[in-house]
């Protein structure tokens, strides 16, 4: 079956510090790779994706390749900001499913002043 | 709508009683998804419907719980006899036929006491 591993939190910056959060995947088929994101007391929100190996997902500074050699789809940010403080889920969905996602645990952020 | 919607967005009941979640999707989204977010869970699939038929049953957690879809349109996510272990916020998402995007709505908080 499919499943989604990612670094578990808390992560902790300080403003304009690098951010990398780890995810890994397993699929049987060739999966969309996903991040989404969730702020305190919202709703998940879409942050970037990737259809395809070697495609590079990016919005709002945030960036992810698709890389299927390693099965991976790691998060980066160059300089995080306060506001980017929120909980990171990675992603996958499967065409072949359903297109239904299935969740890695969530990376809770914390970027401090 | 302008976006997913979710009605009630808080429930608390008391154990054994039943209650229905509704999920209202963005007009022209004919797949539409059910996700329950608990602590010690993550985030899980529970269903999803293409049009008003339900392909995928499998992540329904017991037979206390079923769903329906009519018009193409409106969800309910049905719980019978409340347990405690139901308690979670539960997520509706929509996405266009064949699309690997899905929007979510802001969830229905769920508390059975």
């Amino acid at each position: 079956g499919n499943s989604v591993t990612q670094m578990e939190g808390p992560v902790t910056l300080s403003e304009e510090a690098f951010l990398t959060i780890n995810c890994t995947y397993t699929a049987t088929g060739y999966p969309s790779l996903f991040w989404y994101v969730q702020y305190p007391g919202e709703g998940l929100q879409l942050l970037l994706k990737a259809t395809k190996a070697d495609d590079k997902g990016s919005n709002k500074g945030f960036e992810a390749t698709y890389r299927k050699e390693t099965t991976s789809f790691h998060l980066e940010k160059g300089s995080v900001q306060v506001s980017d403080s929120a909980v990171y889920f990675c992603a996958l969905s499967d065409w072949n499913a359903g297109n239904m996602l299935t969740f890695g645990g969530g990376t809770r952020l914390m970027v401090k002043p | 709508g302008a976006g997913v919607s979710q009605s009630p967005s808080n429930k608390v009941t008391e154990k054994g009683k039943d209650v229905e979640l509704r999920c209202d999707p963005i007009s022209g989204h004919t797949a539409l998804y059910w996700y329950r977010q608990s602590l010690g869970q993550g985030l899980e699939f529970l269903i999803y419907f293409q049009g008003n038929s339900a392909p995928d049953k499998s992540g329904l957690p017991s037979d206390r719980f079923s769903a329906e879809r009519t018009g193409g349109s409106v969800s309910t996510l049905t719980i019978q006899r409340t347990q405690q272990e139901d308690s979670a916020v539960y997520l509706c998402a929509g996405g266009t036929s064949g699309g690997d995007t899905q929007y979510f709505g802001p969830g229905t908080r769920l508390t059975v006491l």
